[in-house]
């Protein structure tokens, strides 16, 4: 069974700080995919990243960074120097195996504030 | 380019009275999705197609809910008969399969409130 968790339901921060969304994944399938989506208030979910199973190299994208670790079974996210605009739901999903690369098993995902 | 465009936006309805929700995925994705979204039970995908094909609906919660997608550019989720515990913001998504594994983009949602 596929499973993500995501333990942290809410964050508040300051603008400028640093802070890390943490996602835990199970999965049994060797070849997996592993994705960010972002949900600010005005609802549409959008697309950060997908990371598959055999490709551990960290990422950056300007603010944003993820930190992959099969080890551990995390796929962390990291904002750094914060904006307002970052104040979103941020969920984290897997997907692979017999269900199907495009199966996404979303995380419950982590209310992110950024206060000014 | 326009996203995916989904109607209407908000749906208030009457418990057993049927519902149908709209959905125009982004020209040339050949994956749609339907999803639901609730505080209980978080972001859930119902079916989803391919090709205009249904490959997985184990998500559609009972015989109440169907989908269907008649050609590449539209689809629609129905309820029948509605019912309170239906209310949820529903969510269709595309796709482009090869090569942009789950790479979604999500239409902005069509929150259903049954009364």
């Amino acid at each position: 069974a596929q499973k993500v968790t995501q333990a942290q339901t809410e964050i508040s921060v300051v603008e400028k700080e640093d802070v890390t969304l943490d996602c835990v994944y199970e999965t049994r399938d060797t070849t997996y995919y592993l994705f960010w989506y972002k949900q600010p208030p005005s609802g549409e979910l959008v697309f950060l990243i997908r990371r598959n199973s055999f490709d551990e190299q960290n990422e950056i994208s300007g603010r944003y960074s993820w930190n992959f670790q099969k080890s551990t079974s995390s796929f962390n996210f990291t904002i750094t120097a914060s904006q307002v605009v970052d104040s979103a739901v941020y969920f984290c999903a897997l997907s692979g195996g017999e269900t199907g690369a495009n199966n996404l098993f979303f995380g419950t995902g982590t209310r992110l504030t950024v206060i000014p | 380019d326009a996203g995916v465009i989904q109607s209407p936006r908000h749906e208030v309805t009457e418990m057993g009275q049927e519902v149908t929700l709209r959905c125009k995925p982004i020209s040339g994705h050949d994956y749609l999705f339907w999803y639901r979204q609730t505080m209980m039970r978080g972001l859930e995908l119902l079916i989803y197609f391919n090709n205009n094909v249904p490959i997985d609906d184990s998500g559609m919660p009972e015989d109440r809910f169907s989908a269907k997608m008649p050609n590449a550019s539209f689809s629609t989720l129905k309820i029948q008969p509605s019912e309170p515990r239906d209310s949820a913001v529903y969510f269709c998504a595309s796709s482009k399969g090869t090569g942009l594994v789950g790479e979604q983009y999500f239409g902005p949602g069509t929150r259903l409130t049954v009364t």
